[in-house]
């Protein structure tokens, strides 16, 4: 049981390249979520899946795309990649509960993204 | 107001000392809560769940006051491993499991 996965572990991208995040989930999780952690800061919502077939926005989505075509997978996409951009990614997924039944999130160990 | 508080820290603490984090949310809708760790240039990791009647597991102990949106996190016993950041997560009672996570509170515990 791998729980979650996500690759590349480590990239630097030159600026105004693209290139895509992996993410999937072992677990049969209907939630995923993508967040970005700046250095000494917290956790940012990008963007998250309740679903396949189902994405939406979080707090910082500018400059990123997903997709949900399988429960399993939920792929990160930069377009145009920015210095801004330079940040470790989180992908989490969790049991699709509600109220206090609702358990915490289960993270991958992250990709630590340089744009230069 | 940040949707979830905590003082950045950091705490440095000898072994075996007492120690206690706070936290202040200000979603009244929010229905679920947690204490996370993080290790440097980690994930993070689930740490406990708090409960409105609070709760313990081993060192660690977590309360909830819904009335004044708080809560803690007291660890007896310090140990050096204890050294991480400590994170607040409160959902934001609507569809999708939307959890909010606090800056996180530093602790170091030397020996």
């Amino acid at each position: 049981n791998a729980g979650v996965t996500q690759t590349p572990k480590f990239r630097i991208l030159k600026i105004g390249q693209s290139m895509t995040l992996q993410c999937t989930q072992d677990m049969n999780h209907n939630y995923m979520y993508w967040y970005r952690q700046d250095p000494g800061m917290g956790l940012k919502l990008i963007y998250y899946s309740v679903g396949a077939g189902i994405t939406d926005k979080g707090e910082v989505p500018n400059g990123y795309n997903v997709s949900r075509s399988t429960t399993e997978d939920f792929p990160l996409r930069l377009e145009l990649a920015a210095p801004s951009q330079t940040s470790v990614y989180f992908c989490a997924s969790s049991y699709s509960g509600t109220g206090t039944s609702v358990g915490g999130y289960t993270f991958g160990s992250g990709t630590r993204l340089t744009v230069v | 107001r940040k949707e979830v508080e905590q003082d950045p820290g950091p705490f440095n603490v000898p072994e075996g000392a007492t120690v206690a984090f706070n936290c202040t949310y200000s979603n009244s809708a929010s229905q679920s809560f947690f204490w996370y760790r993080q290790d440097c240039r980690k994930e993070p990791k689930l740490l406990m769940s708090v409960y409105s009647s609070g709760n313990e597991d081993g060192r660690f102990t977590a309360q909830l006051n819904r009335a004044s949106q708080y809560i803690s996190l007291l660890i007896r016993d310090s140990k050096l491993s204890d050294s991480a950041t400590y994170l607040c997560v409160v959902n934001r009672g609507n569809a999708g499991n939307m959890l909010t996570f606090g800056g996180g509170t530093r602790l170091m515990v030397k020996p």
